[in-house]
């Protein structure tokens, strides 16, 4: 079984700058998650998906960031723009309902 | 208070010993428990769920859990240089706005030296 696929592994941007990250989540699960893990802390939610539905963004910072879903398989997750503390390893996860989650190999960013 | 909360670590056990690892958690009616093991760099990997009071073991893991404490645990029996890792727990929200919802801990970081 294919894990959840992501990319780009990994992105150095400027402050300011828009960057985006894409994720392919194992076939058949319908819940996709991004998650924000800032180094020594966590994983942190930044939105829930439902096939491609949202059904929590309640830290999801919307004033820059964004994620759509748009035909409930693949996603994007974009920041615009990119502030210094936004530097993290951003993870996407994918899960059946109500099963465990699936984790891919993540994109790390680094804001410059 | 941390709705998930983990001892600080570093955790440092010699090979071959019982690592011992605790988790609290603030949500009263959560259902759902998870422990997943990150090596530095990667991902996180599922390696124990837990739904019920009581110990669930799955080779050298055993999961301990006590929701009237509502502490949850993992022991690694016969740790190996290979467990040194960092070890999340996570919780899923059962109630009010949050139902479903995956909380992480901020993680203990283990070592286990030869």
């Amino acid at each position: 079984e294919a894990g959840v696929a992501q990319s780009p592994r990994y992105k150095i941007i400027e402050k300011r700058q828009s960057v985006a990250f894409w994720c392919n989540p194992i076939s058949g699960h319908a819940t996709l998650y991004w998650y924000q893990q800032i180094l020594g802390q966590g994983p942190k939610l930044l939105i829930q998906f439902q096939n491609n539905g949202v059904v929590d963004d309640s830290q999801l910072p919307k004033d820059r960031f964004s994620a759509e879903r748009l035909k409930g398989v693949d996603s994007t997750l974009k920041i615009q723009p990119a502030k210094l503390e936004d530097s993290a390893v951003y993870l996407c996860a994918s899960s059946t309902q109500g099963g465990p989650q699936h984790f891919g190999d993540g994109t790390r960013l680094s804001i410059l | 208070q941390k709705e998930v909360e983990q001892n600080s670590g570093p955790l440092s056990v010699p090979e071959g010993a019982i690592a011992s690892l605790n988790c609290t958690y603030s949500d009263r009616v959560s259902q759902s428990f998870f422990w997943y093991r990150q090596y530095s760099g990667k991902s996180p990997e599922l390696i124990m769920s837990i739904y019920s009071n009581g110990d669930k073991e799955d080779g050298r893991f055993t999961a301990q859990l006590n929701k009237a404490s509502q502490y949850v645990s993992l022991l690694i029996r016969d740790s190996q240089p290979s467990d040194s890792a960092t070890y999340l727990c996570a919780v899923v929200h059962a109630g009010g706005t949050s139902y479903g919802k995956l909380t992480f801990g901020q993680g203990t970081i283990l070592t286990v030296h030869p």
